[in-house]
């Protein structure tokens, strides 16, 4: 059965300072990974998709990597602003669209 | 906006009474998914219905009741739930169960069991 782990579960970092979040997940065998963000009391925004043929993707601040055969992601978010406080989910998808996930990683970025 | 709506954003019930959580997308869709969110597990997949027949029922209890009566409409049928049961309930469309079409997400009901 697949699990997905998300360490740190909670990270304070000062306004400025770049974010790095990681997701590991104990079965390779997966079509994609997709990283969420959701705030306090609301459903979930995608950020990024990775396929599980490329290595990394990228969006303005945010840039994924992805090594399946170790099992792992990163979310690197870059120059963290207080906007980007909130929670951040990793999610595998191995058939069905049915995605897997782990249990967050909460950030506060302060001014 | 998402595209996704779900009502009531907060719902208190008692351990006996029977209510329903709604979720409606607009986003001509034709996959829908339920999934629970707990205070201290990952959130988990309940129910997908695809052309609105269940393709999936992740080993739920059956005091929860999901209906799909059309592409657009997803219910989710509480009865005789229990403490453990209170949670945000999320609701997701999407185009299709293909791995890469993205999953849109409401912004949940709050459910506490009294």
């Amino acid at each position: 059965k697949q699990e997905v782990t998300q360490i740190p579960a909670a990270l304070s970092v000062p306004e400025g300072e770049n974010l790095v979040l990681n997701c590991s997940f104990t079965d390779s065998a997966i079509y994609n990974l997709q990283w969420f963000r959701q705030d306090p009391g609301k459903g979930l925004t995608s950020l990024l998709l990775i396929q599980s043929s490329q290595r990394e993707q990228t969006s303005g601040r945010l840039n994924a990597s992805l090594d399946k055969s170790s099992g792992r992601s990163t979310l690197y978010i870059a120059a963290s602003q207080p906007g980007d406080s909130a929670t951040y989910l990793c999610a595998v998808n191995a058939a069905g669209n049915k995605l897997t996930f782990g249990g967050g990683t909460r950030v506060l970025v302060k001014p | 906006e998402t595209g996704v709506t779900q009502t009531p954003r907060h719902l208190v019930m008692g351990m006996t009474n029977k209510k329903s959580l709604k979720c409606e997308q607009h986003l001509g869709h034709n996959a829908m998914y339920w999934y629970k969110q707990s205070a201290k597990k990952p959130l988990e997949l309940m129910f997908v219905y695809s052309l609105e027949e269940r393709v999936e029922n992740n080993s739920v209890p059956s005091r929860f009741s999901p209906e799909c009566p059309n592409s657009s409409h997803l219910f989710l049928h509480l009865h005789t739930l229990q403490p453990e049961d209170s949670a945000l309930y999320l609701c997701a469309s999407s185009q299709g169960t293909g791995v890469n079409q993205p999953q849109h997400f409401g912004d949940g009901t709050r459910l506490s069991i009294l």
